[in-house]
C-alpha cells in the first residue's frame, strides 16, 4: 500500500486557472509538508502542518492555500496559476523531528 | 538562502567503484538526512544522522558528519547501475518544528 499518495500525478492547465492537488498519508504521522521542486531540481519547502495546524509558511504567494481537513490529508489549492508555478510538487509526512516520507510528486505544467 | 550545498554537482563512475558525495551547510542542525531521487520519481530516505553522531552505516552506504566543519559525506561502496540517481542532503535546524532544508543535489551516474 502506498504510504504517501498524491493526485493527480500530472496536471496541465492554462494560465489563470485554479487547481488543487491532494495528498494523503496512511502512516499515522502528525506532520505533513508541501515542497516545490523547480526545473533545476532545487527542492524548497512551502508549507508544513502539524496536527492540522499550519506551522511553516515559507513566503509562498497567497495564491497558494493549503488545507488540512484531518491529520492524514493535506491538500494544496492554487489560484490564478502563473507560468512560474510550473514545477513538481511533493507532499511528505513525518513524526516531528523524524524522517520525512515523500509522495511520488505532481508535475504541474502551466501553459 | 539555501542551507545545503552538494559537491560535486554531477559524478560519473564505473560500476563497482565507490562514489563519494559531500554536503556543506551553514547553520547548526538537529540532524542531517540523505535522500535519493530517481529520475521522475519521489524522494527516498536513505540515512538520518543526528548532530551528536559522527558516522552511520546502512548496507553499502556510509555517512559521516563533522559538525565543526558543517559538512557531511555520503559514500556508496561497490556501486551498481541501479544507484544512478540524484542524491540530496537535507538539514533539520533546531528551534521548533521541523523545517527541513534541502541541498542542490549530486547527480550520480553509474556506468555498467
Amino acid at each position: 500500500d502506498t504510504a504517501v499518495s498524491q493526485t493527480p500525478k500530472y496536471l496541465v492547465t492554462q494560465m489563470g486557472n485554479d487547481k488543487s492537488i491532494k495528498c494523503e498519508q496512511n502512516l499515522g504521522h502528525d506532520t505533513m509538508y508541501w515542497y516545490k521542486q523547480d526545473s533545476k531540481k532545487f527542492l524548497k519547502i512551502m508549507f508544513s502542518y502539524n496536527n492540522k495546524e499550519l506551522i511553516i509558511n515559507e513566503t509562498v504567494p497567497n495564491r497558494f492555500s493549503p488545507k488540512s481537513p484531518d491529520k492524514a490529508h493535506l491538500n494544496l489549492h492554487i489560484n490564478s496559476l502563473e507560468l512560474g508555478d510550473s514545477a513538481v510538487y511533493f507532499c511528505a509526512s513525518s513524526y516531528v523531528g523524524d524522517t520525512q516520507y515523500f509522495g511520488p510528486g505532481t508535475r504541474l505544467t502551466v501553459l | 538562502s539555501q542551507q545545503g550545498e552538494e559537491d560535486p554537482q554531477a559524478l560519473s563512475i564505473q560500476e563497482g567503484e565507490n562514489a563519494t558525495m559531500n554536503c556543506s551547510y551553514k547553520t547548526s542542525i538537529n540532524n542531517l538526512q540523505w535522500y535519493r531521487q530517481n529520475s521522475g520519481r519521489g524522494l527516498v530516505h536513505l540515512i538520518l544522522i543526528r548532530s551528536n553522531e559522527r558516522e552511520k552505516h546502512s548496507g553499502r552506504l556510509r555517512v559521516t558528519l563533522d559538525t565543526s566543519k558543517k559538512s557531511s559525506s555520503l559514500l556508496i561502496t561497490a556501486s551498481r547501475a541501479a544507484d544512478t540517481a540524484s542524491y540530496f542532503c537535507a538539514t533539520d535546524s533546531p528551534g521548533g518544528y521541523q523545517k527541513v532544508t534541502f541541498g542542490t543535489g549530486t547527480k550520480l551516474q553509474v556506468i555498467p
